[in-house]
C-alpha cells in the first residue's frame, strides 16, 4: 500500500500567487482530512470530507482557502490568493469508518 | 467545543530515563487516541483508548485513560534516541463525522 500521497511535497510562491495542494487518499478509505501545522498554532483542522461530502469547514480560515473533493480518490486544496501568514505544512489524511487517521508526508508551503 | 489540555510542552531528558506526557479534559472523553510524530515526518497513530480505567502497553510505551475519562497519559520506560519526536494526544468526535481534535503535543528530546 503506498499510503496516502501528498503533492507536491514542497512550495515557494509570492504572495498573492494563487497555490493547489493535491492528495490521494489510501483506497477505500472514505474520510479525508486537510490539516495545517504551524509552530504557533499546532495541528489544526481544517475541513474534512466523508464519502467526498465536506463534513465540516469551520477550520477553514478564511474565504481565501476552498476544498474539493471530486472523487473517492483524489483532493484538493487551493489558496488564492496566498499570503505569507499562510506559510505551514499542510497534511493531508484518510481514515477507514472513521477512527484510526493515516497522514501523507505533508506539503511544506512558504509564501514570500 | 471539546478541548484538551497536554504538558509538559517540551521534555528533555537523558538516554535510559523515563519520559510521561499527560492529556487533560475538563469533560468526559468517549476516547483518546495518541499519535507520534518525528522530527521532519508526519503524525502516525499509535493507540485509541476508549475503556474508562484502560491500560495499554506497546513494548516500552504504556498508555492509560483515566477512571473518569478525563485524562490520559503515556509513558515510555528507559528512552531510546529513536523515541525522539512529538507525541500527540486526540479526541475523535464521533458525532461530527470522525472529527479529530489534537492537543499541543510534547515535544521529547532525548539526550544520547
Amino acid at each position: 500500500d503506498a499510503g496516502v500521497i501528498q503533492s507536491p511535497r514542497h512550495e515557494v510562491t509570492e504572495m498573492g500567487q494563487e497555490v493547489t495542494l493535491r492528495c490521494k487518499p489510501i483506497s477505500g478509505h472514505n474520510s479525508l482530512f486537510w490539516y495545517r501545522q504551524t509552530m504557533m498554532r499546532g495541528l489544526e483542522l481544517l475541513i474534512y470530507f466523508n464519502n467526498n461530502v465536506p463534513i465540516d469547514d469551520s477550520g477553514m480560515p478564511e474565504d481565501r482557502f476552498s476544498a474539493k473533493m471530486p472523487n473517492a480518490s483524489f483532493s484538493t486544496l487551493k489558496i488564492q490568493p496566498s499570503e505569507p501568514r499562510d506559510s505551514a505544512v499542510y497534511f493531508c489524511a484518510s481514515s477507514l469508518d472513521r477512527v484510526e487517521q493515516f497522514f501523507g508526508p505533508g506539503t511544506r508551503l512558504t509564501v514570500l | 467545543g471539546q478541548q484538551v489540555m497536554q504538558i509538559p510542552q517540551y521534555q528533555h531528558v537523558q538516554e535510559g530515563e523515563d519520559f510521561t506526557t499527560y492529556c487533560n479534559s475538563s469533560t468526559t472523553l468517549s476516547n483518546i487516541q495518541w499519535y507520534k510524530q518525528r522530527p521532519g515526518g508526519h503524525p502516525v497513530f499509535l493507540i485509541q483508548l476508549v475503556k474508562s480505567g484502560e491500560v495499554k502497553k506497546q513494548k516500552r510505551l504504556t498508555f492509560q485513560f483515566g477512571e473518569a475519562k478525563k485524562n490520559s497519559s503515556l509513558h515510555i520506560t528507559a528512552t531510546q534516541t529513536t523515541d525522539v519526536g512529538t507525541y500527540f494526544c486526540a479526541v475523535l468526535i464521533y458525532n461530527q463525522g470522525g472529527k479529530l481534535i489534537f492537543g499541543q503535543g510534547t515535544e521529547l528530546s532525548v539526550k544520547p
